[in-house]
């Protein structure tokens, strides 16, 4: 299985704050790569597919990007409503998660 | 807009087997999609478990394969899941989900998710 490393598992910050979590592979996976953000007791919610392609919806301060091994999802200015846990997931191969990252707003 | 809805026992004994069906609404699932089932035990992060296209193929989580069976009743418009003799360790909020049936295979609706626990 290809091992998924994301960091930071928590992270606490600003409204308005730029945030940035990574997602490291095992190995190349090119552009197969999914950000989810995930409310407790609600539904995930797909943000970022294909690597850097914004869902339908989603606001725009959310971007991803990378390839191969080593990716990004940023929030460009943080809102109250983007506390969650967010995951990177990989489609390359059988699908695999990254550990999760708890956002919390100061 | 899909929705996607888990049901089943909340509580399942030992080497029992654990049953979950997901209802579809807001669409067909007879779709060229794949309808998922992913699982996330308490504390620990997301694992897939298995696949089914309304053809009825398959694919499953290695490690689960021999005691994992995914159905799909298109007249129903849902899809289930059955894991046989089930541990403490299979004690865990199950999601089903919908995957797009092609690049880059991301999943774009996923339900709320029910906890199964197995204790006696």
């Amino acid at each position: 299985d290809i091992q998924m490393t994301q960091s930071p598992s928590s992270l606490s910050a600003f409204v308005g704050d730029r945030v940035t979590i990574t997602c490291r592979t095992s190995q190349s996976i090119s552009n197969y790569l999914n950000w989810y953000q995930h409310k407790p007791g609600k539904a995930p919610k797909l943000l970022i597919y294909a690597a850097s392609s914004l869902q339908s919806g989603v606001p725009s301060r959310f971007s991803g990007s990378g390839s191969g091994t080593d990716f990004t999802l940023t929030i460009s200015s943080l809102q109250a409503d983007d506390s969650a846990t967010y995951y990177c997931h990989q489609s390359y191969s059988t699908a695999t998660f990254g550990g999760g990252t708890k956002l919390e707003i100061k | 807009q899909v929705q996607l809805q888990e049901s089943g026992p909340g509580l399942v004994k030992p080497s029992g087997t654990l049953s979950l069906t997901c209802a579809v609404s807001g669409g067909s699932i007879s779709i060229s999609s794949w309808w998922s089932w992913v699982r996330q035990p308490p504390g620990k992060g997301l694992e897939w478990i298995g696949e089914i296209y309304h053809s009825g193929s398959t694919n499953y989580q290695p490690s689960l394969k021999s005691r994992l069976t995914i159905s799909v009743d298109k007249s129903k418009n849902q899809f289930s899941l059955k894991l046989d003799s089930v541990t403490a360790a299979d004690t865990a909020l199950y999601y089903c989900a919908r995957k797009i049936y092609d690049y880059p295979y991301y999943f774009d609706y996923w339900g709320r998710g029910t906890l199964v626990t197995v204790s006696s």
